[in-house]
C-alpha cells in the first residue's frame, strides 16, 4: 500500500520567496504531524492535525509559518517570506489515534 | 524541560557488543512509547512499540519504567547494520527525543 509521500522531494528558493510543501498522508490515517531537521539535529515538532483541526501548533517558529489541511488527507505547509535558517528537511508523519506514525520521506528545503 | 530527553551519545561499539539506550519523558500521564531508527539523510521508521511488560523483537529489548519514567532499547549481538540514530518518542505529545548515535565498528 502507498506510504506518506511528500512534495517537492527538493525545493531551493531565494531568500523573501514564499514556499509550499506538501503531504499527502496514509489514506485512513487521521493524525499528520509537521517536523523540521535541521542537519546533525533531532526532529523539531512543528504542528499536529487531528483530522481538519491543529490542536498543536505549538511548535511553529514564528507567524511566517503556517499549516492547512482540508478533507482530513492531504496538509500543506507554507513558509512566508523565508530565511536562510529555514534551510532544514521537513518531514511528515500521519497515523491512525493512538497508533505509531510513519514518515514520508521528507522535503529537503535550501534557501539561498 | 523536554519532553523527552535522551543521551545524544555517540556510542561507539565494537560488533557483538550489546548496548543499551534510555529515554527519559516528563509527562507522567504519557501511555504509549516508541522506538524509532534513522538512518542517515533518510526518515525516521518504526523499530518497536514499547509495551508497559516490555517486549522483545530478535536482539532488540524495548522496556517502560513508569515509576522512574524512563524508556529503554537493548541491542544485542550489535551488527554492522545497526548503525544509526535511535530516537524515542511519547505517542500523547508526539515529540522526539534528540536521538541517540550508535556506531557498530568491525
Amino acid at each position: 500500500g502507498a506510504g506518506v509521500s511528500q512534495s517537492p522531494s527538493n525545493k531551493v528558493t531565494e531568500k523573501g520567496k514564499d514556499v509550499e510543501l506538501r503531504c499527502d498522508p496514509i489514506s485512513g490515517h487521521t493524525a499528520l504531524y509537521w517536523y523540521r531537521q535541521s542537519l546533525g539535529q533531532g526532529l523539531e515538532f512543528l504542528i499536529y492535525f487531528q483530522g481538519n483541526s491543529a490542536p498543536d501548533k505549538s511548535g511553529l517558529p514564528s507567524d511566517r509559518f503556517s499549516a492547512e489541511r482540508t478533507g482530513g488527507s492531504v496538509s500543506t505547509l507554507t513558509i512566508q517570506r523565508t530565511q536562510q535558517e529555514d534551510s532544514a528537511v521537513y518531514l511528515c508523519a500521519s497515523s491512525l489515534p493512538g497508533s505509531m506514525a510513519y514518515f514520508g520521506p521528507g522535503t529537503r528545503l535550501t534557501v539561498t | 524541560r523536554k519532553e523527552v530527553e535522551q543521551d545524544p551519545g555517540p556510542f561507539n561499539v565494537p560488533e557483538g557488543a550489546t548496548v543499551a539506550f534510555n529515554c527519559t519523558y516528563s509527562n507522567s500521564a504519557s501511555q504509549s512509547f516508541f522506538w524509532y531508527r534513522q538512518d542517515c539523510r533518510k526518515e525516521p521508521k518504526l523499530l518497536m512499540s514499547v509495551y508497559s511488560s516490555g517486549n522483545e523483537d530478535g536482539r532488540f529489548t524495548a522496556q517502560l519504567n513508569r515509576a522512574s519514567q524512563y524508556i529503554s532499547l537493548l541491542i544485542r549481538d550489535s551488527k554492522l547494520s545497526d548503525s544509526a540514530t535511535y530516537l524515542c518518542v511519547a505517542y500523547n505529545d508526539m515529540r522526539f527525543g534528540a536521538g541517540t548515535r550508535l556506531t557498530v565498528k568491525p
